[in-house]
């Protein structure tokens, strides 16, 4: 019953540091994505993937890398971190069920960069 | 470009009371309309969902109409309990990649 695992769920870093966020489900979805929460605005979103082995930019796509390692899995990259990258970091998984498109999300990764 | 707007909040409510959140929306095509509901600490849930007009969403006794003519999808519940409090988060789908979001509405209730 896990659906979504997001690790880690706090993270802080010093500016220009690196870290990769994990993301899996174990719901057989095709597709994968990833949003940063910022007070006040909403989620927009950073990458997605629609299928294994395809990614495409989203609204605020840079300073992030993704990766799409398996069906399972998606990743998501900050080579150099910003203090502007400070965020709450939700990856989603989502099927089309009666063509509406069901998203799924893990329970956030909290960063922060000093 | 698509974008759903939200009351802002805090909205402050006692336990039993009525609740009613804005949602207003504008989006090419005919969307499908949905609220998320993120509880403290958690990523979000859905909650309830719409796909074309007159629709009615309803869940855990929230619900939601579809109303094309005034593009709004208002969350209405008649009666709150504390355990309600969170954000609640109203969002579009237009077929086409991911959703889009509104900023959220964030929801006390006292006892």
């Amino acid at each position: 019953n896990a659906g979504v695992t997001q690790t880690p769920k706090f993270q802080v870093l010093k500016t220009g540091q690196s870290m990769t966020l994990q993301c899996a489900q174990d719901m057989n979805h095709n597709s994968m994505y990833w949003y940063r929460q910022d007070p006040g605005m909403g989620l927009r979103l950073i990458y997605y993937s629609a299928s294994e082995g395809t990614t495409d930019k989203g609204e605020v796509p840079n300073g992030y890398n993704v990766s799409r390692l398996n069906k399972r899995e998606f990743s998501l990259r900050l080579e150099s971190a910003a203090p502007s990258q400070t965020s709450v970091y939700f990856c989603a998984s989502s099927v089309l069920a009666e063509n509406k498109n069901i998203q799924y999300f893990g329970a956030g990764t909290r960063l922060s960069v000093l | 470009g698509n974008s759903v707007t939200q009351m802002e909040g805090p909205v402050t409510l006692s336990e039993e009371a009525f609740l009613t959140i804005n949602c207003t929306y504008t989006a090419t095509g005919y969307p499908s309309l949905f609220w998320y509901v993120q509880y403290p600490g958690e990523g979000l849930q859905l909650l309830l969902k719409a796909t074309k007009a007159d629709d009615k969403g309803s869940n855990k006794g929230f619900e939601a109409t579809y109303r094309k003519e005034t593009t709004s999808f208002h969350l209405e519940k008649g009666s709150v309990q504390v355990s309600d409090s969170a954000v609640y988060f109203c969002a579009l789908d237009t077929g086409r990649r991911a959703l889009t979001f509104g900023s959220g509405t964030r929801l006390q209730v006292q006892p």
